[in-house]
C-alpha cells in the first residue's frame, strides 16, 4: 500500500529558484492538501483541494500554486523562492466523508539559501 | 470559528507514568474528532478517531472519548514507554466544503527510561 507518496524527500534551493513538490495517492481520495511545518507554529495550511479541477487558498497560500487535474496527483509549485519557504511540507489526503481521517505523506524538507 | 486547542508542552514523563494530553474544541456543528502522531523525521500518522458524541476512541493502549457537554477529547495512556516519545496532535474534521480539517498546535512528549 503506497498511500500517499511525497517527492523528493529534501530539497536545496537558491533564492529566487522554482520549484515543484510532488505529491500521489493512491487511496482514491477526494479531498488533497498541503501544509508547511515549522517549529514552534504547528501545521498550516497552504492549499487544499475538495476534488479534481477544484483548489482554494488556506491560511499561508502566497508564493504558491497548486493544481489538481487528476484525483490522484496534487503537486504544489514555489514560483521564486525565498528563505522565509524553508520548511517540513506535507502532503495530505482523505475520503469526502466529515468522519474520514486525513492521511499524511512523509513530508519534503525544503532549505532556501 | 472552528478550532482546537491542547496543552502546552514539552511534557516528560518517566517510564510506565499516567499520561494524560488535554484537547478541547470549538466547532460550529459536530466535527468528528482524531489524535495523531508524529515520531521524529516522519508524517502525522492517526492514532485513533471518534465520530460522535460518547465514542472512545483507543489503539495502542491510548484511549479518549469525545465528549460533547466539555467538548473535549483528552488523550490518555495508562503506562507510556520509552518508544510513545513523540509529537501528538489534536484535530477535529467538520463539514463537506471548504477547509474541514483544524489542528492543535501540538504536544511534545520525552519517555525517560
Amino acid at each position: 500500500n503506497a498511500g500517499v507518496t511525497q517527492t523528493p524527500k529534501f530539497q536545496v534551493l537558491k533564492t529566487g529558484q522554482s520549484m515543484t513538490l510532488q505529491c500521489a495517492q493512491d487511496m482514491n481520495h477526494e479531498y488533497m492538501s498541503w501544509y508547511r511545518q515549522d517549529p514552534g507554529m504547528g501545521l498550516r495550511l497552504i492549499h487544499y483541494s475538495v476534488g479534481a479541477g477544484i483548489t482554494d487558498q488556506g491560511e499561508v497560500p502566497n508564493g504558491y500554486n497548486v493544481s489538481r487535474s487528476t484525483t490522484e496527483d496534487f503537486p504544489l509549485r514555489l514560483l521564486s523562492a525565498a528563505p522565509s519557504q524553508t520548511s517540513v511540507y506535507f502532503c495530505a489526503s482523505s475520503y469526502g466523508q466529515n468522519n474520514s481521517p486525513l492521511h499524511f505523506g512523509n513530508g519534503t524538507r525544503l532549505t532556501v539559501t | 470559528g472552528n478550532s482546537v486547542t491542547q496543552m502546552e508542552g514539552p511534557v516528560t514523563l518517566s517510564e510506565e507514568a499516567f499520561l494524560t494530553i488535554n484537547c478541547t474544541y470549538t466547532a460550529t456543528g459536530y466535527p468528528s474528532l482524531f489524535w495523531y502522531v508524529q515520531y521524529p523525521g516522519e508524517g502525522l500518522q492517526l492514532l485513533l478517531k471518534a465520530t460522535k458524541a460518547d465514542d472512545k476512541g483507543s489503539n495502542k493502549g491510548f484511549e479518549a472519548t469525545y465528549r460533547k457537554e466539555t467538548t473535549s477529547f483528552h488523550l490518555e495512556k495508562g503506562s507510556v514507554q520509552v518508544s510513545d516519545s513523540a509529537v501528538y496532535f489534536c484535530a477535529l474534521r467538520l463539514g463537506y466544503t471548504g477547509n474541514q480539517f483544524y489542528f492543535g498546535t501540538g504536544t511534545s512528549l520525552t519517555v525517560i527510561p
